[in-house]
């Protein structure tokens, strides 16, 4: 069974604070992995899709990488606006590759 | 229309009664699916959609809950003698099955079922 991990579950940055999310994951053939933002109230807002181990993808002061086991948002100098929680999920390879399992996020809050 | 569209955005439904959840997919998108998040925890698969089959309902949590799609367009939500349990966040989101990007998703209908 797919399985994705986030962590933490909360964190608390300052305003210009640079830090990083947690997603570490275990799949039988990894056909993507997905950051997905989402604020209160809205639903998930898609970030970044990322294929394959060594591939980055940036967006504003957002980083995302991919290991075999593992992917890390990276927030650079992090701003209110930031704030959110940020969701992980996979996408396996086989029958079922139309299906995302999701960790259960961390919610990010970043004061000024 | 520009974006996923579901409603009601809210619904406060009695023990017992039944309610129906809206999602009007992205124009031209034939895949549609439905996720229901929960207070502390990730988003679950409920069923997926394409066209107007689903060839995957195996998320659907009892025989209370059901889904349709018509005109591989708006799909209807069902959820038979709500129970306390059934409160949760329901999304639905949709894309262009073939390509392998992320979904869109819509706003969700926050159910609370008292």
């Amino acid at each position: 069974e797919d399985q994705v991990t986030q962590s933490p579950e909360a964190l608390r940055l300052q305003e210009g604070e640079s830090s990083s999310l947690n997603c570490s994951y275990t799949v039988s053939g990894l056909r993507g992995l997905f950051w997905y933002r989402q604020d209160p109230g809205k639903g998930p807002e898609f970030l970044f899709t990322l294929y394959s181990a060594g591939e980055e993808k940036e967006k504003e002061r957002l980083k995302a990488t991919l290991t075999k086991k593992e992917s890390f948002l990276h927030i650079t100098a992090p701003k209110p606006e930031d704030s959110a929680t940020y969701l992980c999920a996979v996408q396996a390879q086989g029958g079922s590759n139309y299906k995302l399992t999701f960790g259960k996020g961390t919610l990010l809050t970043v004061n000024p | 229309g520009a974006g996923v569209s579901q409603s009601p955005s809210n619904k406060v439904t009695e023990k017992g009664k039944d309610v129906e959840l809206r999602c009007d997919p992205i124009s031209g998108h034939t895949a549609l699916y439905w996720y229901r998040q929960s207070l502390g925890q990730g988003l679950e698969f409920l069923i997926y959609f394409q066209g107007n089959s689903a060839p995957d309902k195996s998320g659907l949590p009892s025989d209370r809950f059901s889904a349709e799609r018509t005109g591989g367009s708006v799909s209807t939500l069902t959820i038979q003698r709500t129970q306390q349990e059934d409160s949760a966040v329901y999304l639905c989101a949709s894309n262009a099955a073939r390509k392998l990007y992320g979904y869109t998703f819509g706003s969700g209908t926050r159910l609370t079922v008292v």
